[in-house]
């Protein structure tokens, strides 16, 4: 129950395009769901986090969708560029718990 | 404002020792997470301390253990060594815990042999 599966495990978008990547979780308790992105040889940064109560949110280029009912969420990166080419990780957490992680998606952006 | 630092970087150690790594939160974050990274398994939490306090623990063995100080740095230490344990140890701070944005270190690459 404590899992986050998250797909594809690999990516290769054509810059200018869109990537998406989805995630679900089973754990109803879980209320906050954020997405890392990490470069080689760095620590994963927080790229874009939503709450259960909306839909979706915007950051720029990126945009989470929230399917609470289907317990899926997903991140789109509009007009992916050869520098969003990392590793992505949707996570979720509740309150007091911690944060389980998907298993990663490596993103490729070719020019 | 200075990010998350641990240490040592590198790390190589055989079978059977134990090792302690190190982590320095952000000023005046509570919290501290740690996971350990590998292409196997992804990130996995290892556990949380918020104000000295272990506060959440994931599912790995007993040889995983930690603590933290007053001052929020946070050590963690694996003893009896095993070749699985090869992995990036990543620290996490925050504010409040896994509710809130964690910020992650550069992480420490321990190499078992």
């Amino acid at each position: 129950q404590q899992q986050v599966k998250q797909s594809p495990q690999s990516l290769i978008v054509q810059k200018g395009g869109i990537s998406i990547i989805n995630c679900a979780y089973e754990n109803t308790a879980f209320d906050y769901f954020p997405w890392y992105q990490q470069f080689p040889g760095k620590g994963p940064a927080l790229l874009i986090a939503i709450r259960p109560d909306v839909s979706e949110k915007k950051e720029g280029r990126f945009t989470i969708s929230f399917n609470k009912s289907a317990k899926q969420f997903s991140l789109h990166i509009m007009d992916s560029q050869p520098g969003d080419s990392a590793t992505y990780f949707c996570a979720a957490s509740n309150q007091g718990g911690k944060l389980i992680f998907g298993q990663g998606t490596e993103l490729s952006v070719k020019p | 404002k200075a990010g998350v630092t641990q240490t040592p970087r590198y790390l190589i150690k055989t079978r059977g020792q134990q090792v302690t790594l190190s982590c320095s939160p952000i000023s005046g974050h509570r919290s501290v997470s740690w996971y350990q990274q590998t292409p196997g398994q992804g990130l996995q939490f290892l556990f949380e301390y918020f104000s000295e306090t272990q506060r959440n623990k994931g599912n790995f063995p007993g040889r995983f253990s930690g603590r933290q100080f007053s001052n929020s740095r946070s050590e963690m230490n694996v003893s009896t060594l095993e070749l699985g344990d090869s992995a990036l140890y990543l620290c996490a701070s925050s504010l409040l815990g896994a509710y809130n944005e964690q910020f992650f270190g550069p992480g420490t690459r321990l190499t078992v042999l």
